[in-house]
C-alpha cells in the first residue's frame, strides 16, 4: 500500500469538537502533505512539511493545525474553528524537494463527518 | 505562490479516441510537473511526470508535454479504454529559489469518461 497509512478510514465527530487525523509513513520520506478533497474542487493543500520540526501553511490552513515531531508522523488536527470540516482528507509523502523532486505517495484517506 | 489551473473539468470521449488535458502554472521557477490518476474510491497514483529540462515524455499510451515559455503542460492519452475513466490531476512543484519550494500544488482535476 505504498507505506503510508491513514487512520481511521471513517470518523464521526460532534460539532465543536477538535479531532486529530493520523498519518504515518515508513518510506523514510522527508516531505509530508495534507490535502482536503471536496467534490469538484480537487486536492486543496492544507499544510505541508519538508523536514522534521518544520511545516508551512497551504492554501486552506485556517481551522487546522499540524505537528511534525517525528519523520514518520504528520498528524492533522481539525479544530472547532474550521467552519465546514466535513470532507475527505488525504495525506501524502515524498522524498522531498532537496535534490530532485520525485513521486508522492498517498494514504487511503480519512472521511470526516461532523454532525 | 504557485497557482495551477486545469481544463477541462470534465471530458467525455469515445473508446479509441484521444484525450487531452491542459494545465497552466504561475511560478516560472517550478521544475517538476507530475500527473496523478484517481479512480473512484481510491487514492491518487502517479501516472507520469516531467521535469523542466524536458519538453516531452511518453509512456505507452500516455504522454506529457511541457512548454516552459508559455507555462503550460498537457496530458495526452491515446487509444482510450474504459479503464482510463477516472479523475486526473496535474501538479507543479516549486524549486528552492521560490516561496513554493517543495509545495506540491494540484489543479482542480478533470473527470474523464470513456464510453465503449
Amino acid at each position: 500500500d505504498g507505506g503510508i497509512t491513514q487512520s481511521p478510514k471513517y470518523l464521526f465527530r460532534k460539532e465543536g469538537q477538535n479531532v486529530t487525523l493520523s498519518c504515518e509513513q515508513n518510506l523514510n520520506h522527508d516531505a509530508m502533505y495534507w490535502y482536503r478533497q471536496d467534490p469538484g474542487q480537487g486536492l486543496r493543500l492544507i499544510y505541508y512539511s519538508q523536514i522534521v520540526n518544520d511545516f508551512q501553511k497551504g492554501d486552506i490552513a485556517e481551522g487546522y493545525s499540524v505537528s511534525r515531531e517525528k519523520k514518520e508522523s504528520f498528524p492533522l488536527t481539525v479544530t472547532s474553528a474550521q467552519k465546514n470540516p466535513t470532507a475527505f482528507y488525504l495525506c501524502a509523502s515524498s522524498p522531498g524537494p532537496r535534490g530532485v523532486n520525485t513521486e508522492a505517495f498517498f494514504g487511503q484517506g480519512t472521511r470526516l463527518t461532523v454532525v | 505562490g504557485e497557482n495551477v489551473e486545469q481544463h477541462p473539468s470534465t471530458l467525455s470521449v469515445q473508446e479509441g479516441d484521444s484525450a487531452v488535458i491542459k494545465c497552466t502554472y504561475s511560478d516560472s521557477a517550478s521544475n517538476y510537473f507530475p500527473w496523478y490518476k484517481q479512480e473512484l474510491g481510491k487514492r491518487p497514483q502517479l501516472i507520469i511526470d516531467i521535469r523542466s529540462n524536458v519538453g516531452e515524455k511518453k509512456d505507452q499510451r500516455i504522454a506529457v508535454t511541457l512548454n516552459k515559455t508559455a507555462k503550460h503542460f498537457s496530458l495526452h492519452i491515446t487509444e482510450t479504454q474504459p479503464e482510463d475513466s477516472a479523475v486526473y490531476f496535474c501538479a507543479a512543484v516549486g524549486t528552492m529559489t521560490t516561496d513554493s519550494w517543495g509545495k506540491l500544488q494540484f489543479g482542480a482535476g478533470t473527470q474523464v469518461v470513456v464510453t465503449p
